[in-house]
């Protein structure tokens, strides 16, 4: 089975502090993704990585910023925590194996953050 | 762009019950269509998946399948449990080597015994 541990549930931090949020998947999956989540919102598109070292935007990039220097771990960094980064966040990871657009996504549990 | 639209919720159904959760898409191609839980607490679990026009997903005694002429993928069961209770997103993802999922907003079903 898939496993991505993300790892903290949840996290309260101060406006200005620097955020790391990491994720860890155990199945050699190219693609990782960082999700957040509000009501109503559904989930959006923070960043993406299909590679070592490579990072694509996702729909809202704008206040965070990732790392991705292993190929089983991504980072999630908010460089100045502000009160509207308030949300959950989810990691996902999948393959590039076969026919990529069938593969699914497999989420972390997330990780509810607070900036206060 | 790529877009879904799922119906609003919440929405409370009783034990036993017939669900439909309905699911709309905007997309170039032929996007593979997804169905996503979320428990209470937890993160998302897939659920269901097809990727071409007629496939029925299957799983957990849910279906949904992807009509093409209506752009649609409706999630459906027969009868309801209450353990069913959760948030369900439909997402699609585009052909055209591009990674990305694309998710509705969902929608939270609470079970009532």
């Amino acid at each position: 089975d898939v496993k991505v541990t993300q790892s903290s549930r949840y996290l309260v931090k101060r406006t200005g502090e620097k955020v790391f949020l990491e994720c860890v998947q155990d199945m050699d999956h190219e693609n990782m993704f960082w999700y957040r989540q509000d009501p109503g919102l559904g989930l959006r598109l923070i960043y993406f990585s299909y590679d070592v070292k490579m990072k694509e935007k996702g729909d809202i990039p704008e206040g965070y910023s990732v790392s991705r220097e292993k190929k089983e771990r991504f980072s999630l960094i908010l460089e100045s925590a502000s009160t509207n980064q308030t949300s959950m966040y989810l990691c996902a990871s999948s393959s590039q194996g076969g026919r990529s657009y069938n593969q699914p996504q497999h989420f972390g549990d997330g990780t509810r953050l607070s900036i206060l | 762009g790529d877009s879904v639209t799922q119906m609003e919720g919440p929405v409370t159904l009783s034990e036993e019950a017939f669900l439909t959760i309905n699911c709309t898409y905007t997309a170039t191609g032929y996007p593979s269509l997804f169905w996503y839980v979320q428990y209470p607490g937890e993160g998302l679990q897939l659920l269901l998946k097809a990727t071409k026009a007629d496939d029925k997903g299957s799983n957990k005694g849910f279906e949904a399948t992807y009509r093409k002429e209506t752009t649609s993928f409706h999630l459906e069961k027969g009868s309801v449990q209450v353990s069913d209770s959760a948030v369900y997103f439909c997402a699609l993802r585009s052909n055209f080597g591009n990674e990305k999922l694309t998710f509705g907003t969902g929608t939270r079903l609470t079970i009532i015994p």
